[in-house]
């Protein structure tokens, strides 16, 4: 079977930085994916690590350690529209759709 | 189309009646995705559609569940005898390839569907 574990829930104040972690377990493994979604709204993808390390995308970064199962979405620089659902994804084992987490909501204050 | 479509935004039905949701993908995408998301919870995987092979249907939750892809394009996904636990927002998305992950996938609005 495959899973992905992400905290449930994390807040934190505009300008800070924050880290969400996912740790996965899978049968066969591509890579790890990381989507947003606003309340109401369709997620919509940020990033995609198919090798260990850091990814950057402007304010957002991703990082993943398959030795570790492991990987984490680290935003700088909250802004108030960060406010949102968070949730990292994996090819399932048949390699033909992502299994996502349970998501992460973030809630960020001024 | 610019995005990826779907129709109805919501949809109201009684106990027991049969529903389609259409999701019309982003053009000349291949691979054609449904997700289920509950109230809070994560996206359920339910089928995938790549080009003209035959669809992965492992996540769908029973035999009431069926979708098809005409013309390896628009999708309908029906759900027949619905039932309260059905409640939930349909999700479609696209993407360039079956190796989908990697560029991403884009979804439609979803379709909010009620069972009264």
């Amino acid at each position: 079977g495959q899973s992905l574990e992400q905290p449930s829930e994390v807040t934190a104040v505009e300008g800070a930085i924050v880290q969400i972690n996912c740790t996965y377990q899978t049968s066969g493994f591509y890579g790890l994916s990381w989507y947003q979604q606003h309340d109401g709204g369709a997620p919509t993808f940020l990033s995609y690590n198919a090798l260990d390390g850091l990814e950057e995308t402007g304010r957002f970064s991703s990082f993943l350690s398959r030795s570790d199962s492991y990987g984490y979405l680290l935003l700088q620089e909250l802004q108030m529209k960060d406010s949102a659902s968070y949730f990292c994804a994996a090819t399932n084992q048949a390699g033909t759709a992502l299994i996502f987490g349970k998501g992460t909501t973030l809630s960020v204050s001024s | 189309g610019a995005g990826v479509s779907q129709s109805p935004s919501n949809k109201v039905t009684e106990k027991g009646k049969d529903v389609e949701l259409r999701c019309d993908p982003i053009s000349g995408h291949t691979a054609l995705y449904w997700y289920r998301q509950s109230l809070g919870q994560g996206l359920e995987f339910l089928i995938y559609f790549q080009g003209n092979s035959a669809p992965d249907k492992s996540g769908l939750p029973s035999d009431r569940f069926s979708a098809e892809r005409t013309g390896g394009s628009v999708s309908t996904l029906t759900i027949q005898r619905t039932q309260q636990e059905d409640s939930a927002v349909y999700l479609c998305a696209s993407s360039l390839s079956g190796q989908g992950a990697d560029y991403g996938y884009t979804f439609g609005s979803g379709t909010r569907l009620t069972v009264v």
